[in-house]
């Protein structure tokens, strides 16, 4: 299984904020990312982080990084339909990306 | 630049035949990988190449699989005698080395073994 654990779903009204977690396993990851991908295609980087930051903003985009506990979060502000999507968090691991399984990400009217 | 590109976007095979896929990186990166997606399931990685060498495979890729990057630019990855457990989305990105900004993933080639 993989490393990189997240939840499975998350369901959010239009115009709430979405906050999707992920544990990872190896503290001397360097960079951490969140990964999108919507229906039949590849996926999109949407962020990364460094793990000598604690958070990163990025227009409606906020992650937070608990290096102690492992733990990255990715906040959506003002989530849209457009967000509807599966959202993967990976770790630089031995010069390669590892991903969790993804959390879908479902914004009901 | 266009991106990194997969052909084909979909194939559909009988068991037991050979597939091959093709995957353009970025011109100036010189990492290419190669990810396998199954449903409900995060990309797994199968192997990468720095410019023209093979650095690293996967336990996941067994010997009926293979992989080329021949002149550091585009790569294929052909599965040979192929079996129903192969059908997934095949994903290829790419990256340069030294920068840790992610990788650019293609869209992908989607493999049905019927």
């Amino acid at each position: 299984g993989e490393d990189v654990e997240q939840s499975l779903f998350l369901s959010v009204r239009e115009g709430d904020s979405s906050v999707i977690n992920c544990t990872y396993t190896d503290s001397s990851s360097t960079y951490l990312y969140w990964y999108k991908q919507e229906p039949g295609a590849g996926l999109q980087l949407l962020t990364y982080i460094f793990s000598n930051m604690d958070m990163k903003q990025d227009q409606r985009l906020t992650v937070l990084l608990n290096k102690k506990d492992k733990h990255l979060s990715l906040r959506i502000a003002d989530t849209q339909t457009g967000d509807s999507a599966i959202y993967f968090c990976a770790e630089m691991r031995f010069d390669k990306l590892s991903f969790g399984a993804g959390t879908t990400v479902t914004v009901r009217a | 630049d266009t991106g990194v590109s997969q052909n084909p976007r979909h194939k559909i095979t009988k068991r037991g035949q050979n597939v091959t896929f093709r995957c353009d990186p970025i011109s100036e990166h010189n990492r290419l990988y190669w990810y396998r997606q199954t449903l409900g399931q995060g990309p797994e990685f199968l192997t990468y190449f720095q410019n023209e060498a093979q650095l690293e495979k996967s336990r996941l890729l067994s010997d009926r699989f293979s992989a080329e990057r021949p002149k550091g630019s585009f790569s294929t990855l052909e599965i040979q005698r192929t079996e129903q457990g192969d059908s997934a989305m095949y994903l290829c990105a790419s990256s340069l080395a030294g920068e840790n900004y992610g990788y650019t993933f293609g869209s992908g080639t989607r493999l049905t073994v019927v």
